[in-house]
């Protein structure tokens, strides 16, 4: 089984509307991440948390807000979608005590019209 | 602020034509120098950590090196399924977070 899991893994949703994105880990990892990507414009960090209590803003957070229900799940929330919102959306975990190199979910794929 | 370079942005290579890919880098203080392998459609993989000047890694056909300013992505006698997009990310040991920034990538295709 996948260490770091994303879902939905596609997602097709209207603007307006309100959508959840989960990831879950196995690795016994402390930090998750956010990212989206598109085009051109390379991996950008929405929010990031170091453990079940620190949240913290990345560089695009507006539109977005997150939710930390364990060391092991931390979920993406698009209150109202809109279509510059379709992107890729990655998931991370790393570990604070290790190394700190990142490990990523396999990727959620967002059309938002 | 925290700088990441790749190039070129794009490589064709024939299979078994080595070459090298660039990340230059602008860092307050080096933690980490992180190479991850992409395929389209998928998440990152990651591939090295490099910590300071002069170390070096291998995996198969790719070495990574790394001096005070630059890391490079050589790769030996390439093949097709070394075709990829390949990400270079640094992470500061001081100043801030502690978030690694990622370059944008350079797209590695690799012809039969």
């Amino acid at each position: 089984d996948a260490d770091v899991t994303q879902t939905p893994r596609n997602r097709i949703t209207k603007t307006g509307k309100r959508i959840m994105l989960e990831c879950s880990q196995t690795k016994g990892h402390d930090r998750m991440y956010w990212y989206r990507q598109d085009p051109g414009l390379g991996l950008r960090l929405i929010y990031y948390s170091f453990d079940v209590k620190d949240i913290n803003k990345g560089e695009i957070s507006d539109g977005y807000s997150v939710s930390r229900q364990a060391q092991a799940k931390f979920s993406l929330s698009l209150e109202s979608a809109i279509p510059n919102q379709t992107a890729l959306y990655f998931c991370a975990t790393s570990d604070s005590k290790l190394t700190y190199e990142q490990y990523f979910g396999p990727g959620t794929r967002l059309t938002v019209t | 602020e925290d700088q990441v370079t790749q190039s070129p942005e794009a490589l064709r290579l024939q299979e078994g034509e080595s070459s090298s890919l660039n990340c230059s880098y602008t860092v307050s203080g080096l933690r980490g120098l992180f190479w991850y392998r992409q395929d389209p459609g998928k998440g990152p993989e990651f591939l090295f950590t490099l910590y300071s000047a002069g170390e070096e890694k291998e995996k198969e056909r790719l070495k990574a090196t790394l001096t005070k300013k630059e890391s490079f992505l050589h790769i030996t006698a390439p093949k097709p399924e070394d075709s990829a997009t390949y990400l270079c990310a640094v992470q500061a040991s001081s100043g801030g977070s502690y978030i690694p920034t990622f370059g944008r990538g350079t797209s590695l295709i690799v012809h039969p």
